[in-house]
């Protein structure tokens, strides 16, 4: 199975901020990587799929880069609404497996 | 817009089993394979397996084969788990993402609401 590592694992920051994510795949995985935001109570929301495409509804603050084992989530300027959990996920490669990262949780 | 609706909240004892359902509202699983994933206490996001319902192609994480079955028809999945441990403990998601072949999906596109699975005695 292809691992993912996060990093950090958690953040503290402060609303205005630029903030970005890092994510690590134990094996190239090309672009099939996918980024979801995971608040206290909710279920977790796609943000970011084929590394760089945000999904519908999705606010432009959010972009995602990256390609082969590494990968990046940049906020360009952090809401008050931003604050959760982050995962990464891989997907759509061989053998199937669709594991996530630790996560990394931003916090004030 | 297919929405996916999972059953209600379990509490079972440990050694027992438990079976969580996942339902498509207003429509079919067309087009869409359902994963599951859960979220333990004070832990990370776990893909646990998944079904492409229109071909009936199951496969599971590998800490999971053996004591999980993943199942579905067109319209609802099923998760079940046997020999539930404390460990087990967890909300239960289940996850709609596009079929790109009879073995593989892309990314989670949609979400049911979790289901909350206490193992306690």
């Amino acid at each position: 199975e292809i691992g993912m590592t996060q990093s950090p694992a958690t953040l503290s920051v402060s609303p205005g901020e630029r903030v970005t994510l890092s994510c690590r795949a134990s094996q190239s995985i090309g672009s099939h990587l996918a980024w979801y935001q995971h608040k206290p109570g909710q279920s977790p929301t796609l943000l970011i799929y084929d590394a760089s495409t945000r999904a519908t509804g999705v606010p432009a603050r959010f972009s995602g880069g990256g390609s082969g084992t590494e990968f990046t989530l940049t906020i360009s300027s952090l809401q008050s609404e931003d604050l959760g959990v982050y995962y990464c996920q891989q997907y759509n490669v061989w053998p199937p497996g669709y594991n996530f990262g630790q996560g990394t949780k931003l916090e004030i | 817009q297919v929405q996916l609706v999972q059953s209600g909240a379990e509490v079972k004892k440990p050694g027992s089993s438990v079976k969580v359902s996942c339902k498509a509202s207003g429509g079919s699983f067309n087009n869409y394979a359902i994963r599951w994933v859960r979220l333990a206490p004070g832990q990370g996001l776990e893909w646990m397996g998944g079904v492409i319902p229109e071909f009936g192609t199951v496969n599971y994480a590998q800490k999971f084969h053996g004591r999980v079955t993943i199942a579905a028809d067109s319209s609802t999945a099923y998760l079940e788990i046997r020999s539930l441990r404390s460990e087990d403990t967890a909300v239960y998601y289940c996850a709609g993402a596009p079929v790109v072949d009879m073995y593989k999906s892309g990314p989670f596109h949609l979400w049911g609401q979790g289901t909350m699975v206490t193992a306690s005695s």
